[in-house]
């Protein structure tokens, strides 16, 4: 079946620094990804996706880049902040009818 | 974009009462809705699958008659915990799907979550 394996946690960083989250996949056919952040005490907002190969998804100066070859979408950030800290949830869709396949979660603090 | 509401945001009941939680899609109609748990920093457990104007689809070890989930309208599916036990505090966390014609792909857009805490 559809896994999705991510950087366990928690992540500690210092303001500023560079972000990487590791999330590569398992699924058969050519599923759609998504990287979720959930701030405390809230839901899931959706941050970015990429729905074909080498697309490259991006929002509030995160990205992420579907690689097939490699079946990883790692989500990177060049200098984070500390209202950054959350916790980001690597997803998968394939294109059927099913609900999403999410990672495990990677808790990330920024400490200023 | 899309909006999906919870209601209510939080709850404390005693135990052995019912707890109604209610997911609203506001600004799209989503024939399918998920629900899901969270327990303290771990990951969303999907719960089930409700489909409008069919029974939902449990996930293995979710008791359905514990969690009754009712999917009247396209707008609207509600979770219902019966008879709740302190076991049952969580933030439960429901989804709504809306197939973008542009993209071909479906979406999941969550409500903001509802934190339940029993007594």
């Amino acid at each position: 079946g559809n896994s999705v394996t991510q950087t366990e946690g928690p992540v500690t960083l210092s303001e500023e620094a560079f972000l990487t989250i590791n999330c590569t996949y398992t699924a058969t056919g050519y599923p759609s990804l998504f990287w979720y952040v959930q701030y405390p005490g809230e839901g899931l907002q959706l941050l970015l996706k990429a729905t074909k190969a080498d697309d490259k998804g991006s929002n509030k100066g995160f990205e992420a880049t579907y690689r097939k070859e490699t079946t990883s979408f790692h989500l990177e950030k060049g200098s984070v902040q500390v209202s950054d800290s959350a916790v980001y949830f690597c997803a998968l869709s394939d294109r059927g009818n099913t609900p999403l396949v999410f990672g495990k979660g990677t808790r990330l603090s920024v400490i200023a | 974009g899309a909006v999906v509401s919870q209601h209510p945001s939080w709850v404390i009941c005693k135990s052995g009462t019912s707890v109604k939680i209610e997911c609203r899609s506001l600004d799209f109609q989503a024939t399918t809705m998920f629900w899901y748990r969270q327990f303290p920093k771990q990951s969303l457990m999907l719960m089930a699958t409700s489909n409008e104007g069919s029974k939902a689809t449990y996930e293995q070890g979710v008791e359905k008659d514990k969690f009754l989930i009712n999917h009247a309208s396209l707008t609207l599916s509600t979770l219902t915990v019966t008879s709740a036990h302190p076991e049952d505090s969580s933030f439960y966390i429901c989804s709504a799907r809306d197939f973008r014609k542009g993209t071909g792909i479906y979406e999941q857009y969550f409500g903001p979550g509802t934190r339940l805490t029993v007594t």
